[in-house]
């Protein structure tokens, strides 16, 4: 029983399209979130949602929104993709404590030509 | 903001060796992740660390925080091919309220020779 599942696991598009990753949790967690992972493997966070309000934005563009539709779904719309946003995309979700763990997705390769 | 620094930044270790990572944070660590990432896959949840001095250990592999919390270090004992990955540490923020994330070190990748 996958704890955060994200689909799809791989997508090639061609640059200019829009696409969306959908992330689904069933821990009973907060807060979600979705991180970058850029080609040096570098993890860095791009947004978080708690309760359905976005609790900060990483200065990532505005082609990228977040999309909550209840507290189990945090999904990620991008538009008039580019080149540059080939990565790998993790969702993630903690509970308001989150001492007791962040628990990530297997990601998402985005590869865009 | 917090930043992480991590070293070594790749280690190539014969199978059977000990090993050891660092991570050591600009600022005092409020709670201190490690993960491991194998190439291509997801995040998987090694141990987290809370109070300065505290150690914890799970297999082969044990994790501690030093007493003035600003840096934690990995320790591979009897290094196995299932070793091999990327390891990555993370910070949380001091309120540990979870809504700002984790910050990351930009990863150490473990090679494991036969």
């Amino acid at each position: 029983d996958t704890a955060v599942s994200q689909t799809p696991k791989y997508l090639v598009t061609q640059m200019g399209n829009d696409k969306s990753i959908k992330c689904e949790q069933n821990l009973g967690h907060d807060t979600m979130y979705w991180y970058k992972q850029d080609s040096k493997k570098f993890l860095k966070i791009m947004f978080s949602y708690n309760n359905k309000e976005l609790i900060i934005n990483e200065t990532v563009p505005n082609r990228f929104s977040p999309k909550s539709p209840d507290k189990a779904h945090l999904n990620l719309h991008i538009n008039s993709l580019e080149l540059g946003d080939s990565a790998v995309y993790f969702c993630a979700s903690s509970p308001r404590d989150s001492y007791y763990g962040y628990t990530f997705g297997s990601g998402t390769r985005l590869t865009v030509v | 903001s917090q930043e992480l620094e991590q070293s070594p930044q790749s280690l190539i270790v014969q199978e059977g060796k000990n090993l050891t990572i660092n991570c050591t944070s600009s600022k005092t660590l409020y709670g201190l992740y490690w993960y491991k990432q194998k190439y291509g896959e997801g995040l998987i949840f090694l141990m987290m660390l809370q109070k300065g001095g505290e150690e914890k250990s799970h297999e082969k592999i044990t994790a501690k925080l030093d007493e003035k919390k600003q840096q934690s270090s990995l320790h591979i004992t009897a290094s196995q091919p299932s070793h091999a990955g990327i390891y990555l540490c993370g910070a949380d923020t001091p309120s540990g309220g979870g809504a700002d994330g984790l910050t990351f070190g930009k990863g150490t990748h473990l090679i494991i020779q036969p």
